[in-house]
């Protein structure tokens, strides 16, 4: 049972736009940032959003982070074949005193 | 730019420890403006924090894990490790290392992952 709270599953067709939830407590994304990480099959994350809507450089302006209060949302406009993956939102706990995780979201592109 | 590359035994036995190591190239682990950290994904399920720790030595660890888990530091190799006590079967996983950086507020993020390494507890 992961302590962030996300949709098992969700999907879309090519072009669309889709969003991915996140849901946390007070200790966590209600007082620290969240960051959304994309896994490919068998690779490694790669960092997608880091402090709540912030891209790296290299990644595309279709991916957006957002927060309000104890949940926050990726949202995946334009959505292309290769945008198919494994998403994972994360952030601090101050309770826990680490770092923690959703369950994942993996996104199928129809 | 900087790589992680995590290198240990594949295959550990129940009871024993694992051990693992990440080698950092690239960039220096004795920087102050990073912390370091180890992260565990089991076959089909998702991410767990293990642990980071700091140049300096200063650890965290994951509170589920903390009776079992040392990570430790060395600079002069530019390398950080993980050891496990007494695993089972619910400690295989594929094993990532990675760097923390924090942004103009403070705040940390994980933004560079080593490509991973699989670790099987089996007799």
């Amino acid at each position: 049972q992961s302590v962030l709270t996300q949709p098992p599953s969700a999907s879309g067709t090519p072009g669309q736009r889709v969003s991915i939830s996140c849901s946390g407590s007070s200790s966590n994304i209600g007082s620290n940032t969240v960051n959304w990480y994309q896994q490919l099959p068998g690779t490694a994350p790669k960092l997608l959003i880091y402090s709540n809507n912030q891209r790296p450089s290299g990644v595309p302006d279709r991916f957006s982070g957002s927060k309000s209060g104890t949940s926050a949302s990726l949202a995946i406009s334009g959505l292309q074949s290769e945008d198919e993956a494994d998403y994972y939102c994360a952030t601090w706990d101050d309770s826990l005193n680490g770092w923690v995780f959703g369950g994942g979201t993996r996104l199928t592109v129809l | 730019q900087l790589q992680l590359q995590e290198s240990g035994p594949g295959l550990v036995k129940p009871s024993e420890t694992l051990s693992l190591t990440c080698t950092v190239s690239g960039g220096s682990i004795s920087s102050s403006s990073y912390y370091w950290g180890w992260i565990r994904q089991p076959p089909g399920k998702g991410l767990e924090w293990i642990g980071t720790i700091y140049y300096s030595g200063s650890t965290y660890y994951n509170p589920s894990l903390k009776s079992r888990v040392t990570i430790s530091i060395d600079t002069s190799k530019n390398q950080f490790s993980l050891k496990l006590t007494s695993v089972t079967a619910a400690d295989t996983a594929v094993y990532y290392c990675a760097r923390v950086s924090y942004d103009s507020d403070g705040y940390y993020f994980i933004d560079y992952w080593g490509q991973g390494t699989l670790v099987t507890v089996s007799s």
